[in-house]
Formats: structure tokens, C-alpha cells, sequence
């Protein structure tokens, strides 16, 4: 079954914070996507990974292949890092599935 | 910054009636994508375009959806006979190369009576 399982579903945090967003996957992949939603609806995509780590910024992406595993990591946490952060995978038959995503709210 | 752009920003429309949902993708990309997301619920993927034609589509998209590049810039997903089901939010996304990271546009709100 092609799923994409987030945890958590919400999280709220204080600023400053280290946060840590989970996703995990039923079948191989091609590619894992981060994405950023606002609260407007727009979507920005974070990262994009096969292997490895990324990091931009503050954000820190890391994807285990064996595990099928993936955490997105946001270090000193702000208000403006509020949205929803979804994971995406690309099934290896070329389908992307999207996980329900984690609504994060950091409080001043 | 280049960025994809989505016409209209809101569409209201009766059941029953054709819609045509544009988009202007970032103009050296060469992959183009839809996706939906119904209020409350996950984004979805319905189909990628590759070379003036489809590459993968998902199960939602039948023969109702169609994708078309009628010019060098437009990507459009017509919608044939609208349903109440298919109201949600339509994002258009483009990339440059096979697998590399989505540029999205602002999405289109899509509202059938």
C-alpha cells in the first residue's frame, strides 16, 4: 500500500525551540520532497531528497533509504516557521503521494 | 525571481459546466504538474506532463481532466463537466529536470455549485 504516515499532526512549539518533523514511508521512493505550506494556502518546496542530509538555513533535511524514514529539522524555531510542512514521495513508478502533513505553530 | 503563475486565483462555476484552469509555468522548466487539495484534506497529484504529453496521471483523473500546452507558455487543466466533488484548490507546479524540486503557483480555488 503506498502510504506516507507524518508525525506529529500538530505540533506547537516556543521560539527558540528545536523542532523535529517525522516522515515515514511504506514502499521505495525515487525522491522525497519537503514542502512548506502557509497559512494562505501558497506552497514552497523546502527540499528535495534521494539520500543524505540537506540543510538551508536553519531547516535540516535527513532521509534514511533503509529505514524509509525522514526528519525535517527547524533549529532555533520562529513565529514565521508557522505552517503546515508536508512530506511528498515519489513512488518509484513515477506517482507522488503526499502525507497529511504537521501543523506547526511557534509562540512568541 | 521567476515564478509560476495560476489564472484565475478564484473560479466559481455550476455543476455540469466546463472549466479551464491556466497556468504559466517558470519558462526554461520542461516538467509540469497539477495537483488538487480539497478544504481540509491532503494535497493530491493528479498528473505530470512531460514533452506535450502525460507522463504519470493518478486515479482521480479520468476523462473528465485533460492537460493540454497550447503554446510555448500556457499549461491549462480543463475540467470537462464539473462536479460538486471537485471543488478544491488546484496547484500548478513546474520543475527543470526529472525529480529536481517544484517551483508551485498560488493555486486556483475552484468552487462548483
Amino acid at each position: 500500500k503506498n502510504e506516507v504516515e507524518q508525525s506529529p499532526q500538530n505540533l506547537t512549539a516556543q521560539e527558540g525551540e528545536f523542532i523535529t518533523i517525522n516522515c515515514s514511508y511504506s514502499v521505495g521512493i525515487s525522491a522525497l520532497h519537503w514542502l512548506q505550506q502557509h497559512p494562505g494556502g501558497g506552497i514552497v518546496s523546502l527540499f528535495m531528497l534521494s539520500s543524505g542530509k540537506k540543510k538551508h538555513g536553519r531547516l535540516i533535511a535527513t532521509i534514511n533509504i533503509q529505514e524509509k524514514h525522514s526528519s525535517l529539522h527547524i533549529t532555533a524555531s520562529h513565529p514565521r516557521d508557522s505552517a503546515v510542512y508536508i512530506c511528498a514521495v515519489r513512488f518509484y513508478w513515477g506517482q507522488f503521494y503526499f502525507g497529511t502533513g504537521t501543523s506547526l505553530t511557534v509562540i512568541p | 525571481e521567476p515564478e509560476v503563475t495560476q489564472t484565475p486565483s478564484h473560479q466559481v462555476t455550476q455543476m455540469g459546466q466546463e472549466v479551464i484552469l491556466r497556468c504559466v509555468p517558470i519558462s526554461n522548466h520542461l516538467y509540469f504538474y497539477w495537483y488538487r487539495q480539497i478544504l481540509g484534506q491532503k494535497v493530491e497529484f493528479l498528473v505530470s506532463f512531460y514533452n506535450n504529453e502525460i507522463s504519470e496521471k493518478s486515479e482521480i483523473f479520468d476523462d473528465q481532466f485533460s492537460v493540454e500546452r497550447p503554446d510555448g507558455s500556457n499549461f491549462t487543466l480543463k475540467i470537462r463537466s464539473t462536479k460538486l466533488e471537485d471543488s478544491a484548490m488546484y496547484f500548478c507546479a513546474s520543475s527543470g529536470f526529472y525529480g529536481h524540486e517544484q517551483f508551485f503557483g498560488p493555486g486556483t480555488r475552484l468552487t462548483v455549485l
